[in-house]
Protein backbone atom coordinates (compact mmCIF):
# COMPACT_ATOMS: atom_id res chain seq x y z
CA UNK A 1 0.00 0.00 0.00
CA UNK A 2 1.12 3.35 -0.66
CA UNK A 3 2.46 5.13 2.33
CA UNK A 4 1.65 9.54 3.32
CA UNK A 5 2.51 11.04 -0.30
CA UNK A 6 3.68 14.55 0.23
CA UNK A 7 4.98 17.22 -2.37
CA UNK A 8 7.31 19.05 -3.18
CA UNK A 9 9.75 17.23 -1.33
CA UNK A 10 12.42 20.16 -1.34
CA UNK A 11 11.11 23.98 -1.96
CA UNK A 12 13.55 26.91 -2.12
CA UNK A 13 12.17 30.21 -2.36
CA UNK A 14 12.39 33.70 -1.29
CA UNK A 15 10.92 35.68 1.66
CA UNK A 16 7.41 37.09 0.64
CA UNK A 17 6.46 34.18 -1.80
CA UNK A 18 3.43 32.00 -1.21
CA UNK A 19 4.50 28.32 -0.28
CA UNK A 20 1.80 25.61 -0.71
CA UNK A 21 2.92 22.04 0.84
CA UNK A 22 0.26 19.15 -0.08
CA UNK A 23 -0.32 15.41 1.14
CA UNK A 24 -2.32 12.63 0.22
CA UNK A 25 -2.77 10.71 3.36
CA UNK A 26 -2.95 6.52 3.59
CA UNK A 27 -6.50 5.65 1.70
CA UNK A 28 -8.95 4.85 4.29
CA UNK A 29 -7.54 7.05 6.66
CA UNK A 30 -9.75 9.95 8.18
CA UNK A 31 -7.37 11.48 10.56
CA UNK A 32 -4.89 14.01 8.87
CA UNK A 33 -1.78 15.73 10.67
CA UNK A 34 0.60 18.54 9.78
CA UNK A 35 3.88 18.82 12.02
CA UNK A 36 6.52 20.89 11.58
CA UNK A 37 10.14 19.93 12.37
CA UNK A 38 12.94 22.29 13.19
CA UNK A 39 16.52 22.19 15.32
CA UNK A 40 15.48 25.00 17.89
CA UNK A 41 11.69 23.26 18.13
CA UNK A 42 11.88 20.02 17.17
CA UNK A 43 8.28 18.12 16.09
CA UNK A 44 5.62 20.42 16.52
CA UNK A 45 2.21 19.92 15.74
CA UNK A 46 0.64 22.70 13.70
CA UNK A 47 -3.31 21.16 12.76
CA UNK A 48 -4.73 18.04 12.43
CA UNK A 49 -7.91 16.94 11.11
CA UNK A 50 -11.03 14.14 11.42
CA UNK A 51 -13.06 13.54 8.74
CA UNK A 52 -11.72 16.82 6.95
CA UNK A 53 -13.01 19.24 9.24
CA UNK A 54 -10.27 20.92 11.52
CA UNK A 55 -10.41 19.83 14.95
CA UNK A 56 -7.32 21.69 16.65
CA UNK A 57 -5.35 24.38 14.99
CA UNK A 58 -3.74 26.19 18.02
CA UNK A 59 -0.45 25.06 16.67
CA UNK A 60 -0.81 27.01 13.75
CA UNK A 61 1.89 29.80 14.43
CA UNK A 62 0.31 32.72 12.56
CA UNK A 63 -1.97 34.16 10.35
CA UNK A 64 0.59 33.92 7.83
CA UNK A 65 -0.49 30.07 8.02
CA UNK A 66 -3.57 28.30 6.86
CA UNK A 67 -4.23 24.47 6.05
CA UNK A 68 -7.36 22.79 4.20
CA UNK A 69 -8.62 19.53 3.38
CA UNK A 70 -10.92 20.14 0.91
CA UNK A 71 -11.52 16.02 0.84
CA UNK A 72 -10.57 12.55 2.47
CA UNK A 73 -7.45 12.21 -0.22
CA UNK A 74 -5.92 15.63 -0.46
CA UNK A 75 -4.66 18.25 2.31
CA UNK A 76 -2.54 21.39 1.75
CA UNK A 77 -0.58 23.49 4.04
CA UNK A 78 -0.16 27.18 2.79
CA UNK A 79 2.37 30.22 3.82
CA UNK A 80 1.97 33.27 2.61
CA UNK A 81 4.06 35.23 2.83
CA UNK A 82 6.69 33.44 3.74
CA UNK A 83 9.53 34.41 6.03
CA UNK A 84 12.86 32.52 6.58
CA UNK A 85 12.19 31.22 10.13
CA UNK A 86 9.48 29.41 8.46
CA UNK A 87 12.45 27.26 7.25
CA UNK A 88 11.98 23.46 8.07
CA UNK A 89 10.59 20.16 7.54
CA UNK A 90 6.63 19.99 7.28
CA UNK A 91 5.73 16.40 7.73
CA UNK A 92 1.99 15.58 6.75
CA UNK A 93 0.88 12.01 9.00
CA UNK A 94 -2.44 9.87 9.05
CA UNK A 95 -3.75 8.08 11.21
CA UNK A 96 -7.09 5.23 10.98
CA UNK A 97 -9.91 6.04 12.73
CA UNK A 98 -10.07 8.63 16.27
CA UNK A 99 -8.50 5.99 17.93
CA UNK A 100 -5.53 8.05 20.15
CA UNK A 101 -4.11 4.79 20.27
CA UNK A 102 -3.90 3.56 17.08
CA UNK A 103 -0.86 4.24 14.97
CA UNK A 104 0.24 7.48 12.80
CA UNK A 105 1.89 6.93 10.15
CA UNK A 106 4.37 9.95 8.65
CA UNK A 107 5.30 11.02 4.80
CA UNK A 108 8.41 11.79 3.92
CA UNK A 109 8.16 15.31 4.24
CA UNK A 110 8.80 18.66 2.97
CA UNK A 111 12.22 20.39 3.17
CA UNK A 112 11.44 24.54 2.90
CA UNK A 113 13.92 26.73 2.73
CA UNK A 114 13.41 30.08 2.92
CA UNK A 115 15.87 32.94 1.59
CA UNK B 1 -2.10 18.60 28.84
CA UNK B 2 0.38 15.78 28.54
CA UNK B 3 4.29 16.36 27.84
CA UNK B 4 7.25 13.91 27.70
CA UNK B 5 11.13 14.42 28.41
CA UNK B 6 13.22 12.01 26.83
CA UNK B 7 16.83 12.51 29.15
CA UNK B 8 19.93 13.05 26.49
CA UNK B 9 19.27 14.91 23.40
CA UNK B 10 22.69 12.68 22.31
CA UNK B 11 23.60 9.11 23.46
CA UNK B 12 26.44 7.34 22.07
CA UNK B 13 26.92 3.92 22.24
CA UNK B 14 29.76 1.00 20.88
CA UNK B 15 28.36 -1.39 18.20
CA UNK B 16 27.32 -4.41 20.38
CA UNK B 17 26.58 -2.91 23.28
CA UNK B 18 23.52 -2.12 25.24
CA UNK B 19 21.74 0.88 24.02
CA UNK B 20 19.03 2.58 26.50
CA UNK B 21 17.00 5.84 25.32
CA UNK B 22 15.05 7.46 28.39
CA UNK B 23 11.54 8.93 28.23
CA UNK B 24 8.82 10.17 30.90
CA UNK B 25 5.55 11.22 30.51
CA UNK B 26 3.43 13.97 32.36
CA UNK B 27 -0.31 12.68 31.81
CA UNK B 28 -3.37 12.60 33.89
CA UNK B 29 -3.77 9.40 33.33
CA UNK B 30 -1.87 5.96 32.01
CA UNK B 31 -1.78 7.41 28.37
CA UNK B 32 -0.60 5.56 24.66
CA UNK B 33 2.69 5.19 24.48
CA UNK B 34 5.01 5.50 21.39
CA UNK B 35 8.54 5.17 20.18
CA UNK B 36 9.16 6.29 16.49
CA UNK B 37 12.72 6.18 15.13
CA UNK B 38 13.91 8.88 11.89
CA UNK B 39 17.22 7.76 9.78
CA UNK B 40 18.41 10.79 7.93
CA UNK B 41 16.61 13.06 5.37
CA UNK B 42 13.28 10.38 6.12
CA UNK B 43 10.33 10.60 7.77
CA UNK B 44 9.20 8.82 10.86
CA UNK B 45 8.60 4.76 11.62
CA UNK B 46 6.51 3.81 14.21
CA UNK B 47 9.19 1.33 16.08
CA UNK B 48 6.68 0.07 19.16
CA UNK B 49 3.91 1.32 21.15
CA UNK B 50 1.86 0.89 24.47
CA UNK B 51 -2.01 0.95 24.01
CA UNK B 52 -3.14 -1.48 27.09
CA UNK B 53 -1.59 -5.07 28.26
CA UNK B 54 1.62 -6.22 28.49
CA UNK B 55 3.37 -3.46 30.04
CA UNK B 56 7.11 -5.24 28.18
CA UNK B 57 6.21 -3.95 24.37
CA UNK B 58 9.11 -5.44 21.18
CA UNK B 59 9.32 -3.72 18.24
CA UNK B 60 10.95 -3.75 15.31
CA UNK B 61 14.66 -3.83 14.92
CA UNK B 62 15.34 -6.03 17.99
CA UNK B 63 13.88 -3.06 20.16
CA UNK B 64 11.78 -3.02 23.17
CA UNK B 65 10.26 -0.64 26.10
CA UNK B 66 8.52 -0.91 29.38
CA UNK B 67 5.59 0.57 30.72
CA UNK B 68 6.31 1.56 34.11
CA UNK B 69 3.61 3.55 35.56
CA UNK B 70 5.30 3.86 38.95
CA UNK B 71 8.34 5.97 37.60
CA UNK B 72 6.16 7.23 34.30
CA UNK B 73 8.28 6.35 31.87
CA UNK B 74 8.92 4.54 29.14
CA UNK B 75 12.76 3.68 28.10
CA UNK B 76 13.43 2.33 24.85
CA UNK B 77 16.13 -1.06 25.07
CA UNK B 78 18.32 -2.98 22.45
CA UNK B 79 20.43 -5.56 24.27
CA UNK B 80 22.89 -5.09 21.20
CA UNK B 81 23.42 -2.17 18.95
CA UNK B 82 23.63 -2.12 15.63
CA UNK B 83 25.76 0.06 12.84
CA UNK B 84 22.55 0.56 11.28
CA UNK B 85 20.67 1.55 14.49
CA UNK B 86 22.21 5.19 14.38
CA UNK B 87 19.50 7.71 13.71
CA UNK B 88 17.11 9.87 15.76
CA UNK B 89 14.56 8.45 18.50
CA UNK B 90 11.43 10.10 19.14
CA UNK B 91 9.37 9.16 22.44
CA UNK B 92 5.65 10.58 21.86
CA UNK B 93 2.26 10.29 23.85
CA UNK B 94 -1.46 10.64 23.49
CA UNK B 95 -3.50 11.20 26.69
CA UNK B 96 -6.76 9.07 26.49
CA UNK B 97 -8.35 10.88 29.36
CA UNK B 98 -8.91 13.56 26.99
CA UNK B 99 -10.31 11.90 24.19
CA UNK B 100 -7.52 14.12 22.71
CA UNK B 101 -6.29 12.75 19.64
CA UNK B 102 -3.26 14.24 18.55
CA UNK B 103 0.35 12.78 19.43
CA UNK B 104 3.35 14.77 21.35
CA UNK B 105 6.71 14.06 21.16
CA UNK B 106 9.60 14.91 23.31
CA UNK B 107 12.38 16.27 21.61
CA UNK B 108 14.54 13.66 20.43
CA UNK B 109 17.33 11.89 21.15
CA UNK B 110 20.18 11.03 18.68
CA UNK B 111 21.71 7.98 18.82
CA UNK B 112 25.38 7.40 17.57
CA UNK B 113 26.83 3.84 17.29
CA UNK B 114 30.93 3.92 17.42
CA UNK B 115 32.91 0.79 15.18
Amino acid sequence: DAGVIQSPRHEVTEMGQEVTLRCKPISGHNSLFWYRQTMMRGLELLIYFNNNVPIDDSGMPEDRFSAKMPNASFSTLKIQPSEPRDSAVYFCASRKDRASGNTIYFGEGSWLTVV
Amino acid sequence: AQSVTQLGSHVSVSEGALVLLRCNYSSSVPPYLFWYVQYPNQGLQLLLKYTTGATLVKGINGFEAEFKKSETSFHLTKPSAHMSDAAEYFCAVSDRAQGAQKLVFGQGTRLTINP
